[in-house]
C-alpha cells in the first residue's frame, strides 16, 4: 500500500462547477498536509496547508480533514479553466527526522 | 523576492561524467530537500537536511551525494551518473522540517544520461 494515494485521473470537470480532489494516507501519526499544484513543465506550488481536522478556506479553495479516516480532500469552487493542472497531495511523516511524502497526482482539466 | 534556485535548466551529460546540480535559497530556511520526480512514481525524496552539517538519505539516495556547508546552498551531486538518472529534480526548502511549513522548490534541472 502506498504512503499518500490519490486516483491518477483525469478528472473532468464543467467550467464554473466545484472540482473534489481526495488522498488518503496510511500513517497515522501523520502531522501536517499540503496540496501543491503543478502545471506541465513546472514546478509544484503550495496553495493549501491544513494540520487540524475540519475545514480550511482560502478563497475559492477548501482543504477538508479526517483523521480519524485518514483522508483529506480539496475543493476548487468557480472551477476555472486555469485550475487545470496536476494536483498533489503531500503528508508530512512525523518521525525524528520528518519528511514530506507525495502522492502521484490527479491531473485535473476544467472544460469551458 | 524569495526564492530557491537550480541551475543549470537543462543538462545533457554522458555515463559517468561527474556532475553537479547547485541548489540556493533566500529565505534562511532550515530544511533542505531534494526530489526527483519520473511519469507515473511521482515525486521521490532523494535526500534531506535538517540544517548545516546535517543530512540524511531520503528514499532513493543510491548514486547521489549531498552536503550543506552553508545554509543557503545544498548542490546535489552525481559521481558517476548512469542513463537511470534521467529524471527531473526539484530542490525544495522549508522553514522548518517539522510542523505545518511546507516547501518552496526550485525551477527543476531536467537532466538526461545518455
Amino acid at each position: 500500500q502506498k504512503e499518500v494515494e490519490q486516483n491518477s485521473g483525469p478528472l473532468s470537470v464543467p467550467e464554473g462547477a466545484i472540482a473534489s480532489l481526495n488522498c488518503t494516507y496510511s500513517d497515522r501519526v501523520s502531522q501536517s498536509f499540503f496540496w501543491y499544484r503543478q502545471y506541465s513543465g513546472k514546478s509544484p506550488e503550495l496553495i493549501m496547508s491544513i494540520y487540524s481536522n475540519g475545514d480550511k478556506e482560502d478563497g475559492r479553495f477548501t482543504a477538508q480533514l479526517n483523521k480519524a479516516s485518514q483522508y483529506v480532500s480539496l475543493l476548487i469552487r468557480d472551477s476555472q479553466p486555469s485550475d487545470s493542472a496536476t494536483y498533489l497531495c503531500a503528508v508530512r511523516i512525523y518521525s525524528s527526522a520528518s519528511k514530506i511524502i507525495f502522492g502521484s497526482g490527479t491531473r485535473l482539466s476544467i472544460r469551458p | 523576492e524569495a526564492q530557491v534556485t537550480q541551475n543549470p535548466r537543462y543538462l545533457i551529460t554522458v555515463t559517468g561524467k561527474k556532475l553537479t546540480v547547485t541548489c540556493s535559497q533566500n529565505m534562511n530556511h532550515e530544511y533542505m530537500s531534494w526530489y526527483r520526480q519520473d511519469p507515473g512514481l511521482g515525486l521521490r525524496q532523494i535526500y534531506y537536511s535538517m540544517n548545516v552539517e546535517v543530512t540524511d538519505k531520503g528514499d532513493v539516495p543510491e548514486g547521489y551525494k549531498v552536503s550543506r556547508k552553508e545554509k543557503r546552498n545544498f548542490p546535489l551531486i552525481l559521481e558517476s551518473p548512469s542513463p537511470n538518472q534521467t529524471s527531473l529534480y526539484f530542490c525544495a526548502s522549508s522553514l522548518s522540517g517539522q510542523g505545518v511549513y511546507g516547501y518552496t522548490f526550485g525551477s527543476g534541472t531536467r537532466l538526461t544520461v545518455v
